[in-house]
């Protein structure tokens, strides 16, 4: 079946530098990649998303990355600060049945050390 | 918050009783839906619903059942619970045609 795979599963960094997060997906039909931040004993929260029309989208210290012909696309945070500590999950949107759902990666830890 | 509660959110119950895991929204959006968060799986798509009575299943239904006899709640139920479903359960909300997904608290469910 369809799958998206996300690497690395945890990822510690210093406080201030970067981090980039990667998957890949197997449907090349899949037309919308979003990504959540899940905090600590709550649920997921999208913080940015990208359509397949576009290459690359920016919003402050992040920034998603898209390769249709790689298929495979990035989560980048610049600057990074301790409230950025997180589990990130990315999802492609694949066709189930009539409807289109989206299928997740495993997820990434972020540390953040200070 | 985006108006979804979860109940419960913690709940221990042992093997072969029914479990039932209720979905409350107040936003009055289409479509609801069920995940399993496991470690090393992200999250599964259990069952999902674009409207009243409307359901359908997702990747990992096996096991499990769902109702939706209002907008506003969507039931999930474990009708004989098993320990291969300990795990957290979000259920989720989305507006007709727009793309982001809400997500409730989650559930804590642990299946001795």
């Amino acid at each position: 079946g369809e799958n998206v795979e996300q690497h690395p599963s945890t990822l510690s960094v210093q406080e201030g530098d970067s981090a980039v997060i990667k998957c890949t997906y197997s449907d090349s039909a899949s037309n919308y990649f979003p990504w959540y931040k899940q905090e600590l004993g709550k649920g997921p929260q999208l913080i940015i998303d990208i359509r397949s029309n576009v290459g690359e989208k920016k919003d402050q210290r992040i920034a998603v990355t898209l390769n249709k012909t790689a298929k495979h696309f990035s989560l980048h945070i610049t600057e990074t600060q301790p409230e950025d500590s997180a589990v990130y999950f990315c999802a492609a949107t694949f066709r189930m049945d009539s409807n289109y759902q989206l299928i997740w990666g495993a997820g990434t830890k972020l540390i953040i050390k200070p | 918050d985006a108006g979804i509660t979860q109940s419960p959110r913690h709940k221990v119950t042992e093997t072969g009783t029914p479990v039932t895991l209720r979905c409350h929204q107040t936003e009055n959006h289409r479509y609801m839906y069920w995940y399993r968060q496991d470690p090393g799986h992200g999250l599964r798509l259990i069952h999902y619903s674009y409207g009243v009575k409307d359901t359908d299943k997702g990747e990992v239904s096996d096991g499990y059942s769902v109702s939706r006899s209002k907008t506003e709640d969507f039931l999930l139920t474990l009708e004989s619970a098993t320990s291969s479903q300990t795990s957290v359960y979000f259920c989720a909300i989305k507006k007709t045609g727009d793309t982001e997904a809400f997500f409730g608290q989650g559930t804590r469910l642990t299946v001795v």
